[in-house]
């Protein structure tokens, strides 16, 4: 099955920029969705294909995808930022979704 | 408005069985993908099974192939997950998750969970 790899843990100032990193085989070639979990909450996509954002996530959040790597970046940090956050594809060749392990944010 | 509301969890024995309901609003469950996906309390989550939104396919997480189906009756728009043969590993929060006609998609929305324990 496909593995996607992220940080355990990201730890950011309020006003700073976070990053969090989702390595995949080839990650690039396929389309990467993140999910924010809040403690007692449903996840909550917040960047889809890529880099898209519904409407109702902040400008703040961007994401990237090329090569092995997939990058969520929250921008200007806020104190409601902090949750888990989880990147997602759709693995063809097993016909499965796979998640990411999971990038707990901290404001500090 | 879109709504997702999972039903039927509990407290069941290893062995015995248990089945999730999701009752959908606001979209009909014919026109996408339904999940579902769990969450072991303090760790990740963990997709479990998928129907497509024409029915004709549904796959498994290995760790549930041949004791989970998934199925949906769309007269009560509402998505079921029969879960047979349950062992304490699947003590979990099940959710229900909307996908798309593309299966590459994002869960646009997701229910609440429902808590499944197994254990004796």
């Amino acid at each position: 099955s496909y593995v996607l790899t992220q940080p355990p843990s990201v730890s950011v100032a309020p006003g700073k920029t976070a990053r969090i990193t989702c390595g995949g085989n080839n990650v690039g070639s396929k389309s990467v969705h993140w999910y924010q979990q809040k403690p007692g909450q449903a996840p909550v996509v917040v960047i889809y294909y890529d880099s898209d954002r519904p409407s109702g996530t902040p400008e703040r959040f961007s994401g990237s995808n090329t090569g092995n790597t997939a990058t969520l970046t929250i921008s200007r940090v806020e104190a409601g930022d902090e949750a888990d956050y989880y990147c997602q594809v759709w693995d063809s060749s097993s016909d499965h979704p796979a998640f990411g392990g999971g990038t707990k944010v901290t404001v500090l | 408005q879109v709504q997702l509301v999972e039903s039927g969890g509990g407290v069941v024995q290893p062995g015995r069985s248990l089945r999730l309901s999701c009752e959908a609003s606001g979209f009909t469950l014919s026109s996408f993908a339904m999940h579902w996906v769990r969450q072991t309390p303090g760790r990740g989550l963990e997709w479990v099974a998928i129907i497509s939104f024409d029915v004709t396919s549904k796959y498994y997480a290995d760790s549930v192939k041949g004791r989970f189906t998934i199925s949906r009756d769309i007269s009560k728009n509402t998505l079921y997950l029969q879960m047979n043969s349950l062992r304490p590993e699947d003590t979990a929060v099940y959710y229900c998750a909307r996908g798309g006609l593309d299966t590459s998609g994002p869960f646009d929305y997701w229910g609440q969970g429902t808590l499944v324990t197994v254990s004796s």
